[in-house]
């Protein structure tokens, strides 16, 4: 199983970061599976932001909650992420990964994309 | 929230040290705490999931322990390969979320 990470690396300051996770190798639809995005600001630490189950539900990170959208589209075995509002604080290193709801720990991870928020 | 507090924040060390890195829960949490390792430029790696489940192909010399809200990982005889950053991260069951904490650098002694 491959995840791969794709979008635009530099958005301007108030509009919207777009970007998607394609996985190759195996199914999004498989059961129990959560789907999810972290990112890591240059130097810092690593920040959940949000996931996605397989049947659908959506869980976020409370401090980003009113920014952010996740979605799946399983016919292209694809997710999404939707940053809204973005500042320079936004900028940093996007990471997609899957994570078994039996381990809720993240196992698959993509290389990542780095996304900068500058005008 | 569930805020998580790992310790130390850095720490020297040299090959054949055993190593200790702690992770503190702000509420109990059961055993859904994982570790991971992140070297400069890559993906964290899987380590450690459920508190103590060695994910497969990682090498026996890494362990996990602790439940509730007080986890420990231990490397048994540091290797050259294991100098690197180090996260816990914990699941929330009751209102699905995942915390990191703020990271362990193992730096050579």
């Amino acid at each position: 199983l491959q995840l791969l990470e794709s979008g635009p690396g530099l958005v301007k300051p108030s509009e919207t970061l777009s970007l998607t996770c394609t996985v190759s190798g195996g199914s999004i639809s498989i059961n129990s599976y959560y789907w999810g995005w972290i990112r890591q600001p240059p130097g810092k630490g690593l920040e959940w932001i949000a996931s996605i189950y397989y049947s659908g539900s959506t869980y976020y990170n409370p401090s980003l909650k009113s920014r952010v959208t996740i979605s799946v589209d399983t016919s292209k075995d694809q997710f999404s992420l939707k940053l809204s509002s973005v500042t320079a604080a936004d900028t940093a290193l996007y990471y997609c990964a899957r994570h078994p709801y039996s381990r809720s720990a993240m196992d698959v991870w993509g290389q990542g994309t780095t996304v900068t928020v500058s005008s | 929230d569930i805020q998580m507090t790992q310790s130390p924040s850095t720490l020297s060390a040299s090959v054949g040290d055993r190593v200790t890195i702690t992770c503190r829960a702000s509420q109990s949490i059961s055993n859904w705490l994982a570790w991971y390792q992140q070297k400069p430029g890559k993906a964290p790696k899987l380590l450690i999931y459920k508190a103590s489940s060695l994910e497969s192909g990682v090498p026996s010399r890494f362990s996990g322990s602790g439940s509730g809200t007080q986890f420990t990982l231990t490397i048994s005889s540091l290797q050259p390969d294991d100098f690197a950053t180090y996260y816990c991260q914990q699941y929330n069951a009751y209102s699905p979320t995942w915390t990191f904490g703020q990271g362990t650098k193992v730096e050579i002694k």
